[in-house]
This record gives structure tokens, sequence and C-alpha cells, in this order.
């Protein structure tokens, strides 16, 4: 099947850094995506991963490995609004694939 | 506002009921897709469309699912039959073909499904 597993819950404060991974069980993946949502709102794009490496945007940074199945989200200094859930999905023809995301919160 | 935009935002029905939801995608969009979200986990793909035709459904959306894109620009939703396990978050996103197998979505504010 396909599957990507990230950390349900992750907590660090202002100013911090901190790293998401997220691991995937699947073939056909063309990519690996970063979507972001806070309660009650719609998913938003924050990254895109095609080839193995890092991009860049901003505060934010996604890596992916291919050989590993293996990407991670890179937030650098924190803000309290960064306080949301943080979703990979694998990029699959059209469709996107999602984790079961990772709830950050940022403490003062 | 030339965001996606979803109607109704919210929907409460009484089992057995059937509901349409309605989805209108950013104007110069050509993919258009329905994903289903409950609380907790992540974007469950249904659905999506590449103008009007209709180019994947998944495997977990049963027959009283349906949807359509009659005129490749907004599309529906419709739930027949509806079961309290049919409660959730329904989204749907637009974007264009892309290249690469790269494709931002757009998604919109969903409609919020409960069954009674």
């Amino acid at each position: 099947g396909q599957s990507l597993e990230q950390p349900s819950e992750v907590t660090a404060v202002e100013g911090a850094i901190v790293q998401i991974n997220c691991t995937y069980q699947t073939s056909g993946f063309y990519g690996l995506s970063w979507y972001q949502q806070h309660d009650g709102g719609a998913p938003t794009f924050l990254s895109y991963n095609a080839l193995d490496g890092l991009e860049e945007t901003g505060r934010f940074s996604s890596f992916l490995s291919r050989s590993d199945s293996y990407g991670y989200l890179l937030l650098q200094e924190l803000q309290m609004k960064d306080s949301a859930s943080y979703f990979c999905a694998g990029n699959q023809g059209g469709k996107l694939i999602f984790g079961q995301g990772t709830e950050l919160s940022v403490k003062p | 506002d030339t965001g996606v935009s979803q109607d109704p935002r919210h929907k409460i029905t009484k089992r057995g009921q059937n509901v349409t939801f309605r989805c209108d995608p950013i104007s110069e969009h050509n993919r258009l897709y329905w994903y289903r979200q409950t609380l907790g986990q992540g974007p469950e793909f249904l659905t999506y469309f590449q103008n009007e035709a209709q180019l994947e459904k998944s495997r977990l959306l049963s027959d009283r699912f349906s949807a359509e894109r009659p005129k490749g620009s907004f599309s529906t939703l419709e739930i027949q039959r509806t079961e309290q396990g049919d409660s959730a978050m329904y989204l749907c996103a637009s974007s264009t073909t892309g290249t690469g197998g790269y494709n931002e979505q757009f998604f919109g504010p969903g409609t919020r499904l409960t069954v009674l």
C-alpha cells in the first residue's frame, strides 16, 4: 500500500528550529509536497521536492532523499503563528497522498 | 476573491438523505480535486478531473458518491443515502496540469458535513 509516516505532534519554543520528518512506503511518487493547515482552515502549500536535496523558501526548507524514502520540513525562527498541522504528501500523478499530519505547538 | 470557493460551508442532514456540494475552482486551473478529511487525519483523495474528464476515482469511494464537472469549470459532489460515517470535511482543490509532477494545489475552505 501507500503510506506516509509523520510524528503526530511536536512542541518547540519561539525562535527555535524544528524538523518534521516524513517517511514513505510507496512507489510512483513524482515528488514530496508539504502543506500547512491551521485549525479550521484550508491546507496551504509550503514546499515541493521533485529531486533529492534541499529546497529553501524563506524560513521554511524541505529535504528529500528518494533512496531513503525520506523527507523533512525544517522551520527556522519559529513564530507563534507557525502553530498548525503540517502534512507531507506524495505527488502521484495528479493526486496527493497525505500523511496523517504533525501538530506543531510553538510555546513562548 | 479569486480563490477556490465551496458551497455550502456547513451541511447537517439526516441519515439516508442525499446531499450535493459545489466547488468553484480558480478560473485558469484545468484540474479539480475532491478530498475528504476527518478530525486528526490528513486529507484523503476521492477523485479528480482534468477539464471535464474524471481521470481517477479512489477505490475507497463507494457507489453512493458521484462527482461531475460538466463544463470543465465548477464541480459537484453528491452523496446518496448518507451514513453517519460520511460525516467529515469535504475539501476541493484546483491546480494547473503542472510539469515534472509539480502541481501546487489550492484548497477551498471546505464543506463540513454532519450526518445525524
